[in-house]
């Protein structure tokens, strides 16, 4: 199975900032790569598609980058709406695993 | 516009089995993989069965193979997931995903296991 490691787990940010969150496969994933937000009512969006593609309708400040095993989605400018819990998930191959989470929080 | 809604949810007893239904509207549902997906209180997610759009090919993760059946009715835009043996650690939010790359999500629902 391909482990997907994600950091940080908690990233307590300012409104307006700039903010990254990284995930490392176990294995090359050639992209096939998702990001998603979870809202706290348990609703789940994806942001991001094969790495860097944006979903429409998602604001673009978002962004995601990456290659081979090591992958990124930035927010360019914090809004409070953004404070969420935010996944990577990996499509490449079955179990398609992800990434634990990271809680983006106020500072 | 897209929608997936779940039902099916509820509180069973270990062992015991149960049966989730997702209904979608708003895109060609017999032209789409589906999964399943699930996510146990405060844990993150954790993707369980996938099923080609033509019910072809089957995939299961490994807590579940053997225990829960993946299976659609394109005639009914509804994909279904059949759970026996029911254990305490399958107490989750079951969501249902559309598109092999996970396009679109539904709301979620709640199966409690507990005596």
């Amino acid at each position: 199975d391909i482990q997907m490691t994600q950091s940080p787990s908690t990233l307590p940010a300012s409104l307006g900032e700039r903010v990254t969150i990284n995930c490392r496969a176990s294995r090359g994933i050639s992209n096939n790569l998702n990001w998603y937000q979870q809202k706290p009512d348990g609703t789940i969006k994806r942001l991001i598609y094969y790495t860097s593609n944006l979903q429409s309708g998602v604001p673009s400040r978002f962004s995601g980058s990456g290659s081979g095993t090591d992958y990124s989605l930035t927010i360019s400018s914090l809004e409070p709406e953004d404070l969420a819990m935010y996944y990577c998930q990996q499509y490449a191959s079955s179990p398609y695993t992800f990434g634990a989470g990271t809680k983006l929080e106020l500072k | 516009e897209v929608q997936l809604v779940e039902s099916g949810g509820g509180l069973v007893k270990p062992g015991s089995s149960l049966k989730l239904s997702c209904v979608a509207s708003g895109f060609t549902f017999s032209s789409y993989g589906m999964h399943w997906i699930r996510q146990a209180p405060k844990k993150g997610l954790e993707w369980i069965a996938l099923i080609y759009y033509d019910s072809s090919n089957k995939y299961y993760a490994d807590s579940v193979k053997g225990r829960f059946t993946i299976s659609r009715d394109n005639s009914k835009n509804t994909l279904y997931l059949e759970m026996n043996s029911l254990r305490s650690e399958d107490t989750a939010m079951y969501y249902c995903g559309g598109g092999y790359r996970f396009d679109y999500w539904g709301q979620g629902v709640m199966v409690t296991v507990s005596s």
